[in-house]
This record gives structure tokens, sequence and C-alpha cells, in this order.
């Protein structure tokens, strides 16, 4: 099955700085990437999204870069804001058999205001 | 707004005695997820519903059942909680068809097991 790892554990940035945060996937045939934010005593959150078929997709602070070939995809955001602090799981999926999404252990992001 | 809704947010039982969480869904999305997440894990699956048709996850303990009456509702039953059973537990929905594969997740249920 697919197994995901995802890299550092925490992360403490300084505001406006940028925080980077990757993930590398095991399974060839996954072909969908989501970036959920989980806030302390909330439901995961989706905040961002790659297929397979591109390359990198950017939505205003946040960018998520997909490389198939290497087998590991990344969250960057830029001008960070203590707002922005919280759980960041990345998580990959193939869209054929179970669907179901295998989640990384999670990134704990600190933004020092 | 379209969302997963999940009752209660927070429930306490007692050791061995039995609890439904309830999830329901106005996205009319035809697949339902359970997933239990524990202190600073990423969430486990524990079984999913594709319409009607029941998908157990291979390590999901026989204690941990689930109900789905229609598109809209979906139970877990936790027969005999045990105190290794206190988490959140997560539910979310996919729509799956051509071009759509977002999951989205409800607040979540946070159970305790005195």
């Amino acid at each position: 099955g697919e197994n995901v790892e995802q890299h550092p554990s925490t992360l403490s940035v300084q505001e406006g700085d940028s925080a980077v945060i990757k993930c590398t996937y095991s399974d060839s045939a996954s072909n969908y990437f989501p970036w959920y934010k989980q806030e302390l005593g909330k439901g995961p959150q989706l905040i961002i999204d790659i297929r397979s078929n591109v390359g990198e997709k950017k939505d205003q602070r946040i960018a998520v870069t997909l490389n198939k070939t290497a087998k590991h995809f990344s969250l960057h955001i830029t001008e960070t804001q203590p707002e922005d602090s919280a759980v960041y799981f990345c998580a990959a999926r193939m869209d054929t058999g179970r669907r179901a999404l295998t989640f990384g252990s999670g990134t704990r992001l600190q933004v020092q205001p | 707004d379209a969302m997963v809704i999940q009752n209660p947010r927070y429930q306490v039982t007692q050791f061995g005695k039995p609890v439904t969480l309830s999830c329901s869904q106005t996205l009319n999305h035809n697949v339902m997820y359970w997933y239990q997440q524990k202190s600073s894990q990423a969430p486990k699956l524990l079984f999913h519903y594709y319409d009607k048709d029941f998908n157990n996850e291979a390590d999901t303990p026989d204690n941990f059942q689930s109900r789905r009456p229609n598109t809209s509702f979906c139970f877990l039953d936790i027969r005999s909680p045990g105190l290794g059973d206190a988490a959140m537990y997560l539910c979310a929905t996919s729509i799956i068809g051509v071009g759509y594969n977002e999951q989205f997740f409800g607040p979540g249920t946070r159970l305790t097991v005195l």
C-alpha cells in the first residue's frame, strides 16, 4: 500500500518568513495530493491540492509543487502570519481502487509574531 | 452552506458502555469515511461507504461498526469502548467521478472514555 512520509514534524518561523513542508510517497500510481490544515480541536480543512498532471499550483500565499519522478511534493507558505499556525497534513491517493487518503504524520507550524 | 456535520462534538462514555457517533452531510456525496485521530497523530481510516457498499480497513477492530441508512447520514458505533478508544473521530465525504477528488472533513467528535 501507499506510504507517505512528511518532514519536518515541527517548524517554527518568524512572521513574514516562508515555510516549506515536504512529503514523499511510495506508490507511483498515486495521482492526487491534497494538503490539509488542522487547527486545535477542529477537523482538517483542505487548503490546496494538486493532481499528477500538474507540476505546480498556487493560491495566493500558498503553493504546492510536485515531482512525480522523485515522488515528492511540497507545500510552500509565503509571508507567514500568526493565523497560519496549525498542524499541516499532506496526503496521497490514487483514483482507482480504494480512493482513501493516506496521510503523512503531520507538521506543527508555529509562526512567531 | 453545504457541509459535513458531526454530533455530538464532545462525547463522554464509560468503559464498556456502547456509544454512537453521528455524521450528516448536505453535499450529496456518495462516499463517507470514518477516521480515528489520536493526539499528535494523522487521521487513521477505519472504514468507508461507497454508496451502500461498506469497506472495512483490515486493521479496524471488530469493536467498531458503522451504518449508513441513507446518503446523508452515517453512524459510528463503538460496542464496548476501551480506554484506548479515546480519540477524535472524524467523518469525511467525497464524490467519486471524473474531476472530483476532494475529501471534506467534519469538525470531529472528541470521545472520552472514563
